[in-house]
């Protein structure tokens, strides 16, 4: 099957800085990948859509210039947490499709901690 | 958009047992229900899909149930093992470019 990679797949850093998450579609091409993220014994909530060469669309309630996607290539999104404070702890997960539509598959998740 | 809710929570059931997980969703437009399993801090994995096509599917003790008229699926573990313990989502898309909506996820606990 398909497989997408995440990298870190844990990451700690000080309130006030900067972490950039990296997610990779290793042997397809994901026109649009997904951000996810899911807080402790909760679900998957979805931050984010990006297709590869477009600006991301971002859901509801999620503020753009904090969770900068790019999506460059065919292979490769990453989403950036900007001036990470304690409540973006959580669970980022990424997910990748392929062109016209199909199963989603997902990253194995960066668990990223605010101190 | 598209809302799924999932019911129960949280589900205890005996090893041997059967579990039984339902979904409702809101729009008419969906057509592809998959159910995750999820294990502490590890992603997602597929167990079973159902498309708006079918009314129901099964792999080996895994079925899943669809109602398109009454908008709502139904994941069946039959002859439940302790591994089976996990959170289960179901989720809900159309056929376009739109991402997966999950259910709330139920806690799924197999007693030895």
């Amino acid at each position: 099957g398909a497989v997408v990679s995440q990298h870190p797949s844990r990451v700690i850093c000080k309130s006030g800085t900067s972490v950039k998450i990296e997610c990779r579609s290793l042997d397809f091409q994901a026109t649009t990948m997904f951000w996810y993220r899911q807080f402790p014994k909760q679900s998957l909530m979805l931050m984010a859509t990006s297709n590869e060469g477009s600006k991301a669309t971002y859901e509801q309630g999620v503020e753009k210039d904090k969770f900068l996607i790019n999506h460059a290539s065919l292979t490769l999104s990453t989403l950036t947490v900007t001036s990470a404070h304690p409540e973006d702890s959580s669970f980022y997960i990424c997910s990748a499709r392929e062109a016209g539509g199909g199963e989603q598959y997902f990253g194995p998740g960066t668990r990223l901690t605010v101190t | 958009g598209e809302n799924v809710e999932q019911h129960p929570s949280t589900l205890s059931v005996q090893e041997g047992d059967s579990a039984v997980i339902k979904c409702t969703y809101s729009d008419s437009a969906s057509n592809y229900f998959p159910w995750y399993k999820q294990e502490l801090g590890k992603r997602p994995q597929l167990i079973i899909d159902i498309r708006s096509n079918v009314g129901e599917k099964k792999d080996q003790r895994i079925a899943v149930t669809l109602n398109k008229t009454a908008k709502h699926f139904s994941l069946h573990i039959t002859e439940t093992q302790p591994e089976d313990s996990a959170v289960y989502f179901c989720a809900a898309r159309d056929s376009g470019n739109t991402p997966l909506v999950f259910g709330k996820g139920t806690r799924l606990s197999v007693i030895a």
